[in-house]
């Protein structure tokens, strides 16, 4: 199994700001995602983080809000940017080898004020 | 008993009994599914995966079954402990590379 180890773990931001979570695997791997947990809420994906091209975004989610870059195979970035209240969410880092189960990091509980 | 809370629906059981938690998933597409166990403030944890050419696969203590028939996957946890208490969420993919698509989510809450 992989190891994804996510920071900050929480972080509070003013709103207008942007933050830029990190997202490390212990192995090489070849899908990661990003997913979004509202409080009490299910997970809703993000994209798809794509190594060596564009992110693949899901509908209601766009490059300018949240741009994610993947330089390798073990590592992936998030940003969310010009924050806003209704950003205040926990962001989820996942990878999988494809058609075997996904591993989570601990997420990244933001709050925006 | 099961109910529908403010936002996930709970399901409540006396510590040492069965626990059934179900799911319906939404693509008929789908041959890949998987349990998730979100404790609070950590990160979905796998508990047990099943192929849409099986029907019923068998772990420690849990059992998820598969009817493609009605598009229904159930969690059965046997001797149901207070460790168990969290959220537990279905997951469905398809073709290998796409994305797991998560359920709605159930609490378990474990009554000692």
């Amino acid at each position: 199994s992989a190891v994804i180890s996510q920071k900050p773990s929480r972080d509070i931001c003013q709103r207008g700001t942007s933050l830029t979570i990190q997202c490390q695997v212990d192995s090489q791997v070849t899908m990661m995602f990003w997913y979004r947990q509202q409080p009490g809420q299910s997970l809703t994906l993000i994209a798809t983080a794509n190594q060596g091209s564009e992110a693949t975004y899901e509908s209601g989610f766009v490059i300018d809000k949240f741009p994610i870059s993947r330089p390798n195979l073990t590592f992936s970035t998030l940003t969310v940017s010009n924050m806003s209240p209704e950003d205040s969410s926990i962001y989820l880092c996942s990878a999988s080898d494809g058609n075997t189960e996904a591993f989570f990091g601990q997420g990244t509980r933001l709050t925006v004020v | 008993g099961e109910s529908v809370g403010l936002h996930l629906p709970t399901l409540s059981v006396q510590e040492g009994d069965n626990s059934i938690i179900n799911c319906a998933y939404s693509n008929s597409a789908s041959d890949y599914f998987i349990w998730y166990k979100q404790e609070s403030g950590k990160g979905p944890q796998f508990i047990i995966d099943i192929r849409s050419n099986m029907d019923k696969r068998q772990g420690q203590r849990v059992t998820v079954l598969l009817n493609k028939t009605v598009k229904h996957l159930s969690l059965q946890i046997a001797a149901t402990q207070p460790g168990d208490s969290a959220v537990y969420f279905c997951a469905e993919t398809y073709s290998g590379n796409t994305p797991l698509v998560f359920g709605k989510g159930t609490r378990l809450s474990v009554i000692a």
